[in-house]
């Protein structure tokens, strides 16, 4: 049973253009979500999070869009950059304390 | 300010042997999570540590035990090893329960 889904395994986009990044939940207990970018032999990095309370945060060119009723987040990046290129993970969790579930990730592939 | 910092980087075992990674967090965390990623997976949580006792567990059998040091450095040991457990293992630590997780570079097991 995976309550992170991440649909799409990869996206490739032009250098410049809007990267948008989607993941879906199931568990409406959810009520706290973050992004990590991982490049290949490194570690995942934390991006963005965003809390149940609110539906948009921005930082830098990034911005993560949280819609509850559809149980639906979003990560977009603007503009993308060839170092963005990575294997972006979706996590959430519920209740202080609980482990974060990751969803599978998608490829990012920005071309020059 | 040091990250997150796991030993060994690679490690290579035979089925039935017995393994134990090492994982010291990020100053001034007290939090340290274990994941396991497998080939085209998102992480998949092992279990969490918090003041020398293991407070959460995911589905991984018995086999899979940990350890919290005073220092807050963590161990994870994996013992009756099968083909299956060949991954890459990520340690990830946070301010405290629930707060955002930040990840070592992982120990790629390769079980033969």
């Amino acid at each position: 049973d995976q309550q992170v889904k991440q649909n799409s395994p990869s996206l490739s986009v032009q250098e410049g253009r809007i990267s948008i990044l989607n993941c879906d939940y199931t568990n409406s207990m959810f009520d706290y979500f973050l992004w990590y970018k991982k490049y290949p032999a490194e570690g995942p990095t934390f991006l963005i999070s965003i809390s149940s309370i609110k539906d948009k945060n921005e930082d830098g060119r990034f911005t993560v869009f949280l819609n509850k009723s559809a149980k639906h987040l979003s990560l977009h990046i603007v503009p993308s950059q060839p170092g963005d290129s990575a294997v972006y993970f979706c996590a959430a969790h519920h209740n202080y304390g609980q482990n974060f579930v990751f969803g599978p990730g998608t490829r990012l592939s920005v071309l020059p | 300010d040091a990250g997150v910092t796991q030993s060994p980087t690679h490690l290579i075992k035979t089925r039935g042997q017995q393994v134990t990674l090492r994982c010291s967090p990020k100053s001034g965390h007290d939090t340290v999570s274990w994941y396991q990623q497998a080939l085209g997976q998102g992480p998949q949580f092992i279990f969490q540590y918090y003041e020398e006792e293991e407070r959460q567990r995911g589905n991984f059998p018995d086999r899979f035990s940990g350890h919290q040091f005073p220092n807050y450095s963590s161990e994870l040991n994996v013992n009756a090893l099968l083909l299956g457990d060949s991954a890459l293992y990520l340690c990830a630590s946070s301010l405290a329960l629930g707060e955002t997780q930040y990840f070592g570079p992982g120990t790629r097991l390769l079980v033969l």
